[in-house]
């Protein structure tokens, strides 16, 4: 399958400050990119939906302010969260598809963000 | 909208044993995809079969298959002589195949699965 690869693996910030996630695509053009959420033991949360060179569609419930994604290239799609505090402390996953029918989204590895 | 239901949150099995783990989801498409993710502790998620709903055969890949009814709106993972690295948290997930663009997937709440040696 295709190698999806996010970036930081694990990243611990102070509340107040902002941390910026990367996800990257190494070997297709992912015209759309997906963010989850995944609180301890559940399941994972769509957050938005990312595509290439327009705004990304953010599901109900999360706060676009907060959760700035920005998808300015085929293969790269940043989440950043600003003005952190401890109860966005999550472990964060991207996926990335090329946009057609019938081919897979493919998941990077997730970062981990602590807020202390 | 969408939904998926994983009503077993644990399940466990004896190692080279078979197990199956248990999907049921809502929609009112006819057009979808079914996947089984499994997620490890290193917390990558790794695509482990997927269904075709159009498609009345069931997929297998190695010694995992699945049983889709559709009708029943049912479709379960079956791992055939279960090995030690097959324990991981297991997600059933729904993704729509009638709204270009709409491939965002839906996922269940998970099974955890235990291989007892």
């Amino acid at each position: 399958g295709a190698v999806v690869s996010q970036h930081p693996s694990r990243v611990i910030c102070k509340s107040g400050t902002s941390v910026k996630i990367e996800c990257r695509s190494l070997d297709f053009q992912a015209t759309t990119m997906f963010w989850y959420r995944q609180f301890p033991k559940q399941s994972l949360m769509l957050m938005a939906t990312s595509n290439e060179g327009s705004k990304a569609t953010y599901e109900q419930g999360v706060e676009k302010d907060k959760f700035l994604i920005n998808h300015a290239s085929l293969t790269l799609s940043t989440l950043t969260v600003t003005s952190a505090h401890p109860e966005d402390s999550s472990f964060y996953i991207c996926s990335a598809s090329s946009g057609l029918m019938n081919t897979e989204a493919f998941f990077g590895q997730g970062t981990r963000l602590t807020v202390v | 909208a969408q939904t998926v239901t994983q009503s077993q949150p644990e399940m466990s099995v004896q190692e080279a044993e078979t197990v199956t783990l248990s999907c049921t989801y809502d929609t009112s498409e006819s057009d979808y995809y079914l996947f089984w993710y499994k997620q490890p502790p290193s917390r990558q998620m790794i695509l482990v079969i997927r269904q075709e709903a159009y498609k009345q055969q069931n997929a297998t890949e190695n010694r995992f298959s699945v049983n889709f009814q559709k009708a029943a709106k049912s479709f379960s993972l079956k791992i055939s002589d279960s090995q030690l690295g097959d324990a991981a948290m297991y997600f059933c997930a729904y993704r729509s195949a009638e709204v270009q663009g709409a491939q965002k997937l839906v996922f269940g709440q998970g099974t955890r699965l235990t291989i007892n040696p």
